[in-house]
């Protein structure tokens, strides 16, 4: 079975520090990993993705997720956080040994809050 | 860009009654996912397809049936609307058979059923 753990229901963050959202998961085989962003009353926007490769992915706005095969992690992060940053972060797995038509996988998401 | 839509962002129904909820995406995708979110549990997955008039049931199927008759279209149905049905209902579709390939999203409809 595959699944997503998103140990933080919350972070909070000030404006300008690095910010980390955590995010672990749990599949048979190797996975596929995905982070989404939610901006309140909106559907979910795609950030970035490891499909093989560097373990570092660099994605939109700014963001960038660390791929620990050993930890079963893929931590979303940001250098120098916004106060438009704050919004709902989803992380995502598809097991690479699953059909592409698979559904994807969601952790229950966490709220990031930038204080200014 | 891809581009799902969903009819509708609010809707109000009344308990008991038939609701539609339509979804449109213009890229030739083959999977199309409806899912209802709810705070502290995230996205749960309703019904999914991945080819015309194929359809699957995801985790929380009851309650809801779905319609795709069109590559293009998917639709949710709640047969006899319930108050606990009232939620935040996202559509998405991705390319068929990549495992590697991101999930496009609609905008949501906020369902309010009374």
């Amino acid at each position: 079975a595959q699944s997503v753990a998103q140990p933080e229901d919350q972070v909070n963050v000030a404006e300008g520090n690095p910010l980390t959202v955590k995010c672990t998961y749990s599949v048979s085989g190797n996975p596929y990993l995905f982070w989404y962003v939610q901006y309140p009353n909106r559907g979910l926007q795609f950030l970035l993705k490891y499909i093989t490769g560097d373990n570092l992915v660099k994605g939109s706005y700014g963001f960038e997720a660390e791929f620990n095969k050993s930890q079963t992690s893929f931590h979303l992060k940001k250098p120098s956080a916004l106060v438009s940053d704050s919004a709902l972060y989803f992380c995502a797995v598809r097991d690479m040994g699953f059909s592409g038509n698979t559904p994807l996988v969601f952790g229950k998401g966490t709220r990031l809050s930038v204080i200014a | 860009d891809v581009k799902v839509t969903q009819s509708s962002r609010y809707l109000v129904k009344r308990t008991g009654e038939k609701v539609f909820l339509e979804c449109v995406q213009d890229m030739d995708h083959e999977n199309m996912f409806w899912y209802r979110q709810d705070p502290g549990l995230g996205l749960r997955l309703i019904y999914f397809s991945y080819d015309v008039k194929m359809k699957e049931k995801g985790d929380i199927p009851e309650g809801y049936s779905v319609s795709r008759e069109k590559k293009e279209r998917f639709s949710l149905i709640l047969e006899s609307a319930s108050t606990n049905q009232t939620s935040m209902y996202l559509c998405a579709s991705s390319l068929g058979d990549r495992p590697g390939t991101e999930a496009f999203f609609g905008q949501g409809t906020r369902l309010t059923v009374v």
